[in-house]
């Protein structure tokens, strides 16, 4: 089993700038999660989907930000336009029944650094 | 709405010692999960303990639940350099639904050679 994929795994771009981050879950996992993490914040919880469906993206900062799950084994976030606020690494997690029943397996993160 | 905070947010210990990192959370789980994240890579589960647990064991790691007190401990026994990482407590959110986790800030803990 390959883990959950993410790319790029680093992104430095100039503010204004649309960045697309990657991610492949696990094979046969229902569900997805983005966070970000920052030294500041921590580990923030940005959405997450079920069955391909966003559940609950209240921590989504704005609507700079979307994220999209065409089907059961892609997913992107997009920040357009990005901001020097937005650097931090962001992270992908799958899991097969949501963390009521069963842990997250993250991606490795692609850190993201706006100029 | 931030549910486990750990303590202490910083630990070193020499190799060899055990290290001990609490967990307190604010509402009712039903779960309570613990990760370990090395420097520059994504979080790996430990372990996963439910409500109606109050002790669970893999390797060297043990993990205890109170629900009374609403907290958590992660022990690691004689430790190792490369226990060296941040771990996090993580729990669903209150008044939340189920799917998610909420993690704390963590624990960085330093283990010398």
């Amino acid at each position: 089993d390959a883990g959950v994929i993410q790319s790029p795994r680093h992104e430095v771009t100039e503010m204004g700038q649309e960045v697309t981050l990657r991610c492949k879950p696990i094979s046969g996992h229902d569900y997805l999660f983005w966070y970000r993490q920052t030294m500041m914040r921590g580990l923030e919880l940005l959405i997450y989907f079920n069955n391909n469906v966003p559940i609950d993206d209240s921590g989504m900062p704005e609507d700079r930000f979307s994220a999209k799950m065409p089907n059961a084994s892609f997913s992107t976030l997009k920040i357009q336009p990005s901001e020097p606020r937005d650097s931090a690494v962001y992270f992908c997690a799958s899991s097969l029944g949501g963390a009521s029943q069963s842990p997250l397996h993250f991606g490795n993160g692609t850190r993201l650094t706006v100029t | 709405s931030q549910q486990g905070e750990e303590d202490p947010q910083a630990l070193s210990i020499q190799e060899g010692e055990n290290a001990t990192m609490n967990c307190s959370y604010k509402t009712s789980i039903n779960n309570l999960q613990w990760y370990r994240q090395n420097s520059g890579r994504g979080l790996v589960h430990l372990i996963l303990i439910r409500s109606n647990e109050r002790e669970k064991h893999s390797g060297r790691l043990r993990v205890t639940l109170d629900t009374s007190k609403k907290s958590s401990s992660l022990l690691i026994t004689a430790s190792r350099a490369a226990d060296t990482a941040s771990y996090f407590c993580a729990t669903p959110p209150y008044g939340g639904s189920q799917g998610n986790l909420i993690f704390g800030k963590g624990t960085k803990l330093s283990v010398k050679p």
